[in-house]
């Protein structure tokens, strides 16, 4: 079974945009961690933010938020007020505590049209 | 800069050979995990080691293997290539910490196999 669902292949903002990528997730653990990270065309793979899942406030770092509903099972990332340079691939990840591991989503393509 | 060091960059082969791809972790890291991103099957985790022991396998074929040496730098060996081998691996680090614990990526490697 899927572990990490990003149902948006390929998404399209305008610069200076906010934009929501979609993540959902499934895990039985109460402890897990949840990331973002960034693939730009030049292959690198960039870590963006982390969640816990006991952390009550939703992460943000600069630009980068992620709006977690514990409930859901869901770990969406925002980026507001997008850029030229934020075209890429975005991939959502998880560690359970127990497994040890990271998997990873399929990713999305965000493009982001001037 | 992560920090991760991966070596070669890229590396163009021949069906039925071996190489060998390397990774220094970042300084103070214990954790080396071994990733391969194809176009068809996104990032596939191989393989995660701590502190020179094997913590968790996961889609490794047979063909590859690998290790970490007492420096905590790794090595992944594949050989008897095949065309489908060809991919772009990552090596990651992380400090092994639970709940806080960030998959930190090397710029990959990638194998073309002809």
């Amino acid at each position: 079974a899927q572990k990490i669902t990003q149902t948006q292949p390929g998404m399209f903002v305008q610069e200076k945009e906010a934009v929501t990528l979609d993540c959902t997730y499934d895990t039985s653990d109460q402890s897990y961690g949840l990331f973002w990270y960034k693939q730009p065309s030049s292959g690198e793979m960039i870590f963006l933010i982390y969640q816990g899942s006991y952390d009550e406030q939703n992460a943000t770092e600069g630009r980068y938020s992620l709006n977690f509903q514990k409930a859901r099972k869901s770990a969406n990332l925002v980026i507001s007020a997008s850029q030229l340079g934020d075209s890429a691939m975005y991939f959502c990840a998880m560690r359970e505590t127990y497994g040890q591991n990271f998997v990873f989503g399929p990713g999305t393509r965000l493009s982001v049209l001037p | 800069d992560s920090g991760v060091t991966q070596t070669p960059k890229h590396l163009i082969t021949a069906t039925g050979q071996r190489v060998t791809l390397r990774c220094s972790p970042r300084s103070g890291d214990l954790s080396v995990y071994w990733y391969q991103q194809s176009l068809d099957q996104g990032l596939q985790f191989l393989i995660q080691y701590y502190n020179g022991e094997e913590r968790a396998k996961g889609n490794i074929l047979e063909r590859f293997s690998a290790q970490q040496f007492p420096d905590l730098h790794s090595e992944l060996n594949l050989s008897s290539l095949e065309l489908g081998d060809s991919a772009l691996y990552f090596c990651a680090s992380s400090e092994y910490r639970d709940r806080d614990e960030k998959l930190f990526f090397g710029s990959g490697t990638q194998l073309s196999v002809l």
